[in-house]
C-alpha cells in the first residue's frame, strides 16, 4: 500500500501567476483534502473531494480551485497568486476508516 | 463550526521524562474524532494517536496517551519517557464524523527534547 503523495516538492512564483499542485492519494481512499499552512500555525482546510465532486470547503476565495480524477488522484489551482498564498499545502486522503493520511507537502513561495 | 486551541506554544522536556501538551476545543457535533499529529521539521504530518468522542476510555499507542475531558473539552497528549526523537511540532485537531476530510487544527506546540 503506497502513501499519499505530492508534486511538486517546492516552487517558487511571481505575484498574478498561476500554479497547480499534485497530490496521489493513498490507495483505496476515496476522499482528498487540501490544506494550507502558514509558517508557524496549523493547517487550515481548504476543500475536499469525494469520488470528483467538491463536497466541503473552507474560508478561501474562488481562486483556490480544485479537480479529483477518477484515480483519486487530485490537483489544487490557485490562479492569480498573491504573497499571502506562501504557504506549505498539505493533500490528505481519507479512508474508510476515517483515517486521514498526509502527503509531506508542497512549499510554495510567492514573490 | 469546530475551533481547536493549544495554548502551549513551546514545551520542553528532559530526555526519559515525561510531558503533557494540552488542548481544548469546541463542537456543535455529538459524533467526533479527536486527533494528535505529529510534524517534524520534514513537514510530514504524522498521526499519533486518535480518540473517538463516543469511547470513554482514553486511547494509548505505546509511550503516547490522552486524557479525553468529554464535559470540558479537553484533549491533553502524555508523551512518557520522552525521546530525542520526539522534538517536534505537535497539533491537535478534531474532525465531525460526518465530515471524513475535514479537520480543525491548533496552532500547534513545539517541543524540544534535552538530552
Amino acid at each position: 500500500e503506497t502513501g499519499v503523495t505530492q508534486s511538486p516538492t517546492h516552487l517558487i512564483k511571481t505575484r498574478g501567476q498561476q500554479v497547480t499542485l499534485r497530490c496521489s492519494s493513498q490507495s483505496g481512499h476515496n476522499t482528498v483534502s487540501w490544506y494550507q499552512q502558514a509558517l508557524g500555525q496549523g493547517p487550515q482546510f481548504i476543500f475536499q473531494y469525494y469520488r470528483e465532486e467538491e463536497n466541503g470547503r473552507g474560508n478561501f476565495p474562488p481562486r483556490f480551485s480544485g479537480l479529483q480524477f477518477p484515480n483519486y488522484s487530485s490537483e489544487l489551482n490557485v490562479n492569480a497568486l498573491e504573497l499571502d498564498d506562501s504557504a506549505l499545502y498539505l493533500c490528505a486522503s481519507s479512508g474508510p476508516y476515517n483515517e486521514q493520511f498526509f502527503g509531506p507537502g508542497t512549499r510554495l513561495t510567492v514573490l | 463550526a469546530q475551533t481547536v486551541t493549544q495554548s502551549q506554544p513551546e514545551m520542553s522536556v528532559q530526555e526519559a521524562e515525561t510531558v503533557t501538551l494540552s488542548c481544548t476545543y469546541d463542537t456543535s457535533e455529538s459524533d467526533y474524532y479527536l486527533f494528535w499529529y505529529k510534524q517534524p521539521p520534514s513537514r510530514q504530518m504524522i498521526l499519533v494517536i486518535r480518540q473517538e468522542a463516543y469511547k470513554q476510555q482514553n486511547a494509548t499507542e505505546n509511550r503516547f496517551s490522552v486524557n479525553f475531558q468529554k464535559a470540558a473539552k479537553s484533549f491533553s497528549l502524555k508523551i512518557s519517557d520522552s525521546q530525542l526523537g520526539d522534538a517536534a511540532m505537535y497539533f491537535c485537531a478534531s474532525r465531525e464524523n460526518t465530515n471524513a476530510g475535514k479537520s480543525t487544527f491548533g496552532d500547534g506546540t513545539t517541543l524540544t527534547v534535552k538530552p
